[in-house]
């Protein structure tokens, strides 16, 4: 079965770096695109970014453009999410999904990310 | 950047019929995906490409579009049906989300 688990999240002051993972199974990750979607306190849903089956094609929202940075590792099935020059409001649980035709079909169940002093 | 609106909550009789609307310019020209999300959970995909059911996901669940909206019916409203439903489009290389809706089950 498809699982994919995000790891990485923790408490970080602002200005700071941390780097998401999340580790896929259940299917041929190179076979799909990949993305994170975060969610803020109480709000909703937000896309960071996704990242195409052999990585060549990415994009970003804007508000993590220039700062955020996806990769992957289709050797290792794993997703990454380099977050530097953080800032309060990038706190929420960001999690990692599977694209198929352009809708997150299969969901981890999210690391938590604290930006404060 | 492209925008989607929903309404802050929906109220629904147990057994009865809800209707999620999600407004978007010319969303009908779009696929439109939909997702449930209980207290601490991950969102679930509930419908994709507009009215397609991931594999188990109940025939309750149905989409639907028009014009600039599109819209999610849950027939048979159960209980377990409470919970914040979003609506998203692919747009201009972005994945965009709805505001999101909470339906209760009366």
């Amino acid at each position: 079965q498809v699982q994919l688990v995000e790891s990485g999240g923790t408490l970080v002051k602002p200005g700071g770096s941390l780097k998401l993972s999340c580790a896929a199974s259940g299917f041929t990750f190179s076979d799909f695109y990949m993305s994170w979607i975060r969610q803020a306190p109480g709000k909703g849903l937000e896309w960071v970014a996704y990242i195409g089956r052999s990585g060549g094609s990415i994009s970003y929202a804007d508000s993590v453009k220039g700062r955020f940075t996806i990769s992957r590792d289709n050797a290792d099935n794993s997703v990454f999410l380099q977050m530097n020059n953080l800032r309060a409001e990038d706190t929420a649980i960001y999690y990692c999904a599977r694209i198929q035709l352009w809708s997150g079909d299969y969901w981890g169940q999210g690391t938590p990310v604290t930006v404060s002093s | 950047s492209y925008e989607l609106t929903q309404p802050l909550s929906v109220s629904v009789a147990l057994g009865q019929t809800a209707r999620i609307a999600c407004g978007g310019d010319n969303i009908a020209s779009k696929n439109v995906h939909w997702y449930q999300q209980k207290p601490g959970q991950a969102p679930l995909l509930v419908t994709h490409i507009d009215d397609s059911r991931p594999s188990g996901n109940p025939e309750r669940f149905s989409g639907s579009k028009s014009g600039n909206t599109a819209t999610l019916t849950i027939s048979r409203a159960q209980a377990a049906d409470e919970a914040d439903y979003f609506c998203q489009v692919w747009d201009s290389s972005t994945l965009v989300f709805g505001t999101g809706t909470k339906v209760t089950v009366l």
